[in-house]
């Protein structure tokens, strides 16, 4: 079947502008996951929807960045203003329930120039 | 959630199995290990997880120390395409997220 979908795969902003990055979990998935990844490093947790319920935002950077899921399905990973340390790989996972493994997406790759 | 020590890299010879460990010795009771893997520009992926019994599956084996401080991931007959970046995370099952290191990165040589 077809697992959890990301767009854009790739995306260049200039600093300052506003993104938003999509994910299409895989069908059914109670929970989702958003998480960044650095050039070299392992990914770092973002924030946490059960449904379309955000249980856990603790890792988000700062106010810039925003996430939502409103109909428990598809979630969007929104950065306001964005700037050079936002550039990353964003990767988003979902699991039937949130103590099941994780299943990621191919990731989105955020260049801010 | 307990931290894990894992070697930065490890080369392995195509066809030869590859033991990759993981040491974790603040690891608590009800917290498991699970084991992921990251080829280069893909997402991460889910390989095998325990919490004191070694287990295997179609892809790997784990085995876990008595004392649940360590941990070893095994590859049986390790491929080209088993080059990876492998992932050890302690977490307690009832846990939303995952908290991933930096890893081990695996290069098979043929």
């Amino acid at each position: 079947g077809a697992g959890v979908s990301q767009s854009p795969r790739y995306k260049v902003a200039k600093r300052g502008q506003d993104v938003a990055l999509r994910c299409d979990p895989i069908s059914g998935h109670v929970s989702l996951f958003w998480y960044q990844q650095a050039l070299g490093q392992g990914p770092e947790f973002l924030t946490y929807f059960q449904n379309e319920a955000q249980l856990d935002k603790s890792g988000l950077p700062s106010d810039r960045f925003f996430a939502e899921r409103p109909e428990g399905s598809v979630s969007t990973l929104k950065i306001q203003r964005t700037q050079q340390e936002d550039s990353a790989v964003y990767l988003c996972a979902s699991s039937l329930r949130q103590y099941n493994e994780q299943f990621f997406g191919p990731g989105t790759r955020l260049t801010v120039l | 959630d307990a931290k894990t020590t894992q070697p930065t890299s490890m080369d392995c010879a195509e066809g030869r199995a590859a033991n990759l460990p993981c040491n974790h010795s603040t690891i608590s009771g009800n917290e498991y290990v699970y084991w992921y893997r990251q080829i280069h520009s893909q997402g991460p992926q889910y390989i095998i997880h325990g919490l004191k019994n070694n287990e295997t599956n179609e892809m790997a084996s784990l085995i876990i120390t008595e004392d649940r401080k360590s941990s070893t991931l095994i590859l049986p007959h390790a491929t080209l395409r088993d080059t990876a970046v492998y992932y050890c995370i302690v977490r307690i099952r009832v846990d939303s997220d995952m908290r991933f290191g930096a890893g081990t990165r695996l290069t098979v040589k043929p």
